[in-house]
C-alpha cells in the first residue's frame, strides 16, 4: 500500500512568520493529494488539495506544492495567525485491489506564537 | 455538522463488553470509512465501504466488525477482542472514485476500563 511520511511532527513559528510541512510519498501512481486541519478536539477539515497534472495550487495564505520526480509534496502557510494553530495531515490515495482509499501522513502539531 | 453524525461523543464502556459506535451522513455518498486516531499515531483506517451490503477490511481491522445495510449508516462494532479500544474513532464519507475528499463526522471518543 500506499506509505505517507510527514515531517516535521512539532512545529513552532511566531505569528506573521511562514510554515512549511512537507510529505513523501511512495506510490508513484498516486495522482491527489489532500491536507487537512484537525483543531484541538474536532473533525480533520479539507483545507487544500492538488492533482497531479500541476505543480502548485493557492488559497489566500496556503499553498500546496507538488514534485512528482521527488514523490514530496509540501504545505506552505504565510503570514501565520494564532488560529492557525492546529495538527495539518497530509494524505496519498492507495489504489489496491479495485479499491480506493487514502493513507494518512502522522501528522505535524503546528503552534503560532503571538 | 457536515453532513454526518457519529454519536455518542463520548462512550465509556468495561473491558470485555463489545460496543456499537453509530455514524450517519446525509451527503448521499456511496464511500464510507472508519478511521482510529491516537496521540502521534495519525489516522489508521479500520473499514471501509464503497457500496451497501460490501465493506473491507482496513490497515486495523482485528477486533472491529461493520455492516452496511443502508447507505446512510455504517456502524462499527469494537469488540473484546479488540487488545486497545481505548481510542478516538472518526467517520468519514466521500462520492466514489479516485481524487474524492473525506468529509469527517466528529468523532467519538471511546474509553474502556
Amino acid at each position: 500500500g500506499e506509505n505517507v511520511e510527514q515531517h516535521p511532527s512539532t512545529l513552532s513559528v511566531q505569528e506573521g512568520d511562514s510554515a512549511v510541512i512537507k510529505c513523501t510519498y511512495s506510490d508513484s501512481a498516486s495522482n491527489y493529494f489532500p491536507w487537512y486541519k484537525q483543531e484541538l478536539g474536532k473533525r480533520p477539515q479539507l483545507i487544500i488539495d492538488i492533482r497531479s497534472n500541476v505543480g502548485e495550487k493557492k488559497d489566500q495564505r496556503i499553498a500546496v506544492t507538488l514534485n512528482k520526480t521527488a514523490k514530496h509534496f509540501s504545505l506552505h502557510i504565510t503570514e501565520t495567525q494564532p488560529e492557525d494553530s492546529a495538527v495539518y495531515f497530509c494524505a496519498g490515495p492507495y489504489s489496491g485491489a479495485g479499491s480506493y482509499q487514502l493513507t494518512f501522513g502522522k501528522g505535524t502539531k503546528l503552534s503560532v506564537i503571538p | 455538522d457536515g453532513g454526518i453524525t457519529q454519536s455518542p461523543k463520548y462512550l465509556f464502556r468495561k473491558e470485555g463488553q463489545n460496543v456499537t459506535l453509530s455514524c450517519e451522513q446525509n451527503l448521499n455518498h456511496d464511500a464510507m470509512y472508519w478511521y482510529r486516531q491516537d496521540p502521534g499515531q495519525g489516522l489508521r483506517l479500520i473499514y471501509y465501504s464503497q457500496i451497501v451490503n460490501d465493506f473491507q477490511k482496513g490497515d486495523i481491522a482485528e477486533g472491529y466488525s461493520v455492516s452496511r445495510e443502508k447507505k446512510e449508516s455504517f456502524p462499527l462494532t469494537v469488540t473484546s477482542a479488540q487488545k486497545n479500544p481505548t481510542a478516538f474513532y472518526l467517520c468519514a464519507s466521500s462520492m466514489t472514485g479516485n481524487n474524492s475528499p473525506l468529509h469527517f463526522g466528529n468523532g467519538t471518543r471511546l474509553t474502556v476500563t
